[in-house]
């Protein structure tokens, strides 16, 4: 099974920062790598897919790179509703592992 | 637009059975592979199973195998998820979430690209 490891687990931030979070696979997984957001009491958003595809609505202040093994998620400048807790997830294989998650705080 | 929805959710005892249903709409639902995710409270998400659109494969989280059922039925747009000899570690919200292979053209390789709100299974006597 493949394992992701996202770091950091938890961040705190301020509105207008940029931000990292990043996800490794404990083997390669091309590009079948994507990030979702999750809000309190809500069910998970898509927001990248391929590694670095936005999905579509979700604004351009959100990328993403990588491939392989080691992947980011960037967010340019944080807007309020950005806080959150986002995991990636590899979709090359099955189980579909996610990683632990980070939670995206406000500083 | 896509609109998931999760019901069958609740209190049940350990070693008991419990079936989840979701009702799609909004998109053609033969069309698609589904998936049960769960997140335990205060924990991340976890794959439960996944069926391929024309029900002629269905996978399993070694977590649940040998317990868990998924299934479909096209003609009622609708997904199950068969739960047997639960456990408290079963515990979760159970969400619904479409294959979006209309996004990569990969099935079962693919984001899952749309969800349901999600139901609260808890276990416990």
């Amino acid at each position: 099974d493949i394992q992701m490891t996202q770091s950091p687990s938890s961040l705190s931030a301020s509105v207008g920062d940029r931000v990292t979070i990043a996800c490794r696979a404990s083997q390669g997984i091309s590009s079948y790598l994507n990030w979702y957001q999750q809000k309190p009491g809500k069910a998970p958003k898509l927001l990248i897919y391929s590694a670095s595809r936005l999905e579509s609505g979700v604004p351009s202040r959100f990328s993403g790179s990588g491939s392989g093994t080691h992947f980011t998620l960037i967010i340019s400048s944080l807007e309020p509703e950005d806080f959150a807790d986002y995991y990636c997830q590899q979709s090359q294989s099955r189980p579909y592992s996610f990683g632990q998650g980070t939670k995206l705080e406000i500083k | 637009q896509v609109q998931l929805e999760e019901s069958g959710g609740g209190v049940v005892q350990p070693g008991k059975s419990l079936r989840l249903s979701c009702a799609a709409s909004g998109f053609f639902f033969g069309n698609y592979g589904m998936h049960w995710v769960r997140q335990a409270p205060g924990k991340g998400l976890q794959w439960v199973a996944f069926i391929s659109y024309d029900d002629r494969e269905r996978y399993y989280a070694d977590s649940v195998k040998g317990r868990v059922t998924i299934s479909r039925d096209n003609s009622k747009n609708a997904l199950y998820l068969e739960m047997t000899s639960l456990r408290a570690d079963d515990t979760a919200v159970y969400y619904c979430a479409r294959d979006g292979f209309r996004l990569t053209l990969v099935r079962g390789a693919a984001p899952f690209d749309s969800w349901g709100q999600g139901v609260l299974v808890i276990v416990s006597s």
